[in-house]
């Protein structure tokens, strides 16, 4: 059972550079979700997506955008990357109000 | 504006002795809590959650807490083993937002053989 699947695991951009990064869960959830891992800073939501065609901004959206593909896949997108976006990314998804979140294994991006 | 809060950054215990873990609040809406934990290069995984309607929620070792009049949960682990170390984090979805789903800053947990 594959759960939510993020690509790439590593990456790293010059400052400048965009890059997609890709989601995509199997477990025919209605809500997904990225974040951002800091130090010290916890997860921090960027958007999210509570249904297939809609996506709203997070905490921390500037700098990034999404595309919630269909019901399966939500990517996120860094049009120019900076070094303020080095950060580890997880990406979830959960079914419903009521119920928990599951994450990827990440990928952790640095920006050079 | 950080409406879920851990504002422990680190705890450390020794090995069979209990690991309490706190959390605030500062939102009155928010009507259904949960705990993650994460390994490093790990993602987080679900550990326990509570609703509203409840004051305390048990798994095993670990239970879950909640005091709405103060907006405060915590999370208590009995008894602690050094595989619970790692980062514990609190979570809450706002239900008027079509569940954004918003973490605390987490606690990193230390349990010392």
């Amino acid at each position: 059972n594959a759960g939510v699947t993020q690509t790439p695991k590593f990456q790293v951009l010059k400052t400048g550079q965009s890059m997609t990064l890709q989601c995509a869960q199997d477990m025919n959830h209605n809500s997904m979700y990225w974040y951002r891992q800091d130090p010290g800073m916890g997860l921090r939501l960027i958007y999210y997506s509570a249904s297939e065609g809609t996506t709203d901004k997070g905490e921390v959206p500037n700098g990034y955008n999404v595309s919630r593909l269909n019901k399966r896949e939500f990517s996120l997108r860094l049009e120019s990357a900076a070094p303020s976006q080095t950060s580890v990314y997880f990406c979830a998804s959960r079914a419903g109000l009521d119920t928990e979140a599951f994450f990827g294994q990440g990928t952790r991006l640095t920006v050079v | 504006d950080q409406q879920v809060k851990q504002n422990s950054p680190s705890l450390s215990v020794q090995e069979g002795r209990i690991s309490i873990l706190n959390c605030d609040y500062t939102n009155s809406m928010f009507d259904y809590f949960l705990w993650y934990k994460k390994y490093p290069a790990e993602g987080p995984t679900f550990l326990i959650s509570i609703s509203s309607i409840k004051d305390k929620n048990e798994d095993g070792r670990f239970t879950v807490f909640l005091n709405k009049s103060a907006k405060h949960l915590s999370l208590h682990i009995v008894p602690s083993q050094p595989g619970d170390s790692a980062v514990y984090f609190c979570a809450a979805p706002y239900y008027n937002q079509g569940g954004k789903l918003i973490f605390g800053q987490g606690t990193e947990l230390s349990v010392k053989p």
